[in-house]
């Protein structure tokens, strides 16, 4: 059975970067049928996607976080990881990552989830 | 972007009863070529992730208990709990995946009444 399990930082200084690993277990983080997101939870609030990474290297970032998001792979490592630099308190989010289904060869949901991590920013 | 807008924010429902949540698109999700509706239903319960429900607007997935049903196309979606139960307690997402950046519903809060 897949498992995903996020690790970092629980606590980062406003403007600093923000550094979040997700650890894939129970299967191969190499298949050619997914992609690896990031998604946040602000609280009290929706879901965000922030980003996806293939196997390969490539990656896909929201717009609205384009300019301040890097998304890496190590497939060594059975890990990814996300950079988010220049944060304010309105990164303060639960970030989760995910498998991102594209068994279609198009993206479609996201299955499964980390159990999340909450990380605030704060001086 | 789609915007998902859902409706009501949250509503509260008695034991045994039907809760109906609906999600609006701001442009169609629906693929011309395989006539499929390009979005998912999640249920977030308290201190937990999302959990995958239905795809493709209608399609349970697998474990998913059968009280639990999708239906709409194109821009209108209703996901309905036929009788509800203590354990469907909780955050409900829309999302769609006709077209990036990927964007969910801001979530319907179910709770009982």
């Amino acid at each position: 059975q897949l498992q995903l399990q996020e690790s970092g930082p629980g606590l980062v200084k406003p403007s600093e970067t923000l550094s979040l690993t997700c650890t894939v277990s129970g299967g191969s983080i190499s298949s050619n049928s997914y992609y690896w997101g990031w998604i946040r939870q602000p609280p009290e609030r929706g879901l965000e996607w922030i980003g996806n990474i293939y196997y390969s290297g490539s990656t896909y970032y929201n717009p609205s976080l384009n300019s301040r998001v890097t998304i890496s792979i190590d497939t060594s490592k059975s890990q990814f990881s996300l950079r988010l630099s220049s944060v304010t308190a309105a990164d303060t989010a639960v970030y989760y990552c995910a498998r991102h289904d594209f068994t279609r060869n198009w993206w479609s949901f996201f299955d499964p989830w980390g159990q999340g991590t909450l990380v605030t920013v704060s001086s | 972007d789609i915007v998902m807008t859902q409706s009501p924010d949250s509503l509260a429902v008695s034991l045994g009863e039907r809760a109906t949540i609906n999600c609006k698109s701001s442009q169609s999700v629906l693929y011309s070529s395989n006539k499929k509706n390009y979005l998912v239903w999640y249920q977030q319960k308290p201190g937990q992730p999302p959990k995958l429900l239905i795809d493709f607007a209608s399609t349970r997935e697998s474990g998913v208990p059968d009280r639990f049903s999708g239906s709409g196309s194109g821009t209108d979606f209703t996901l309905t709990i036929s009788s509800l139960q203590a354990e469907d307690v909780a955050v409900y997402y829309c999302q769609q995946y006709y077209d990036t950046p990927w964007t969910f519903g801001q979530g319907t809060k179910v709770e009982i009444k």
